[in-house]
């Protein structure tokens, strides 16, 4: 089936740890995005990518980054710089890059530091 | 400041007890009008994109329609199976990406 998938489900940071999560689309959509999503509050882009190779900030770059090297992939690494990490992250593809797209999301990734 | 403002947070209905969700927007140079319904846990599921004002979808029992200030999600005879939190999003006229900007919820239970 096609679709979007997110790994880990849950992942749990240390102090001062790097993390990654995975997202794999197999809809051939050319964009690819990353919310947070903090409870009673409205999702918030991360970062997103129109085509293989490029990637601009949302609105809550900071303490993050991405890579696009892959059509089909768009990792998302979490770093120590993030001082609030603990949220639910989602990954969202579309067709297409431009306004107007209806954009997808998987299932999501739960992420809590300990 | 574009702005996305759903009414009201959290709603209670009786299975069958018909009413409507709110997504008021202030911004400039709309390019759609998205709605999803999101379960705990899980991540949003697209259910509607409206383009123009004036224009209207349905799904079962749900239906969208969109002015040029807001849009509403109509719920007719409502089943327990409807319960989620329903997300509106706003698509901007902006140079670069399919940027969305939500709104931070309907929280809808229906009780049997």
């Amino acid at each position: 089936d096609g679709g979007i998938t997110q790994s880990p489900k849950y992942l749990f940071r240390k102090e001062g740890q790097n993390v990654t999560l995975s997202c794999e689309q197999n809809l051939n959509h050319d964009a690819m995005y990353w919310y947070r999503q903090d409870p009673g509050q409205g999702l918030r882009l991360i970062y997103y990518s129109q085509i293989v190779n490029d990637f601009q900030k949302g609105d809550i770059a900071e303490g993050y980054s991405v890579s696009r090297e892959k059509k089909e992939s768009f990792p998302l690494t979490v770093t120590s710089a993030q001082k609030n990490p603990t949220a639910f992250y989602l990954c969202a593809s579309s067709r297409h890059g431009g306004p107007g797209n209806t954009i997808y999301f998987g299932e999501g990734s739960w992420l809590t530091v300990v | 400041e574009d702005q996305v403002t759903q009414s009201p947070e959290a709603l209670r209905l009786q299975e069958g007890e018909s009413s409507s969700l709110n997504c008021s927007y202030t911004v400039s140079g709309l390019r759609g009008l998205f709605w999803y319904r999101q379960d705990p846990g899980k991540g949003p599921e697209f259910l509607f994109t409206l383009y123009s004002a004036g224009e209207e979808k349905e799904k079962e029992r749900l239906k969208a329609t969109l002015t040029k200030k807001e849009s509403f999600l109509h719920i007719t005879a409502p089943k327990p199976e409807d319960s989620a939190t329903y997300l509106c999003a706003v698509s901007l006229q902006e140079t670069s990406g399919s940027r969305l900007t939500f709104g931070e919820g309907t929280q809808l239970t229906v009780n049997p």
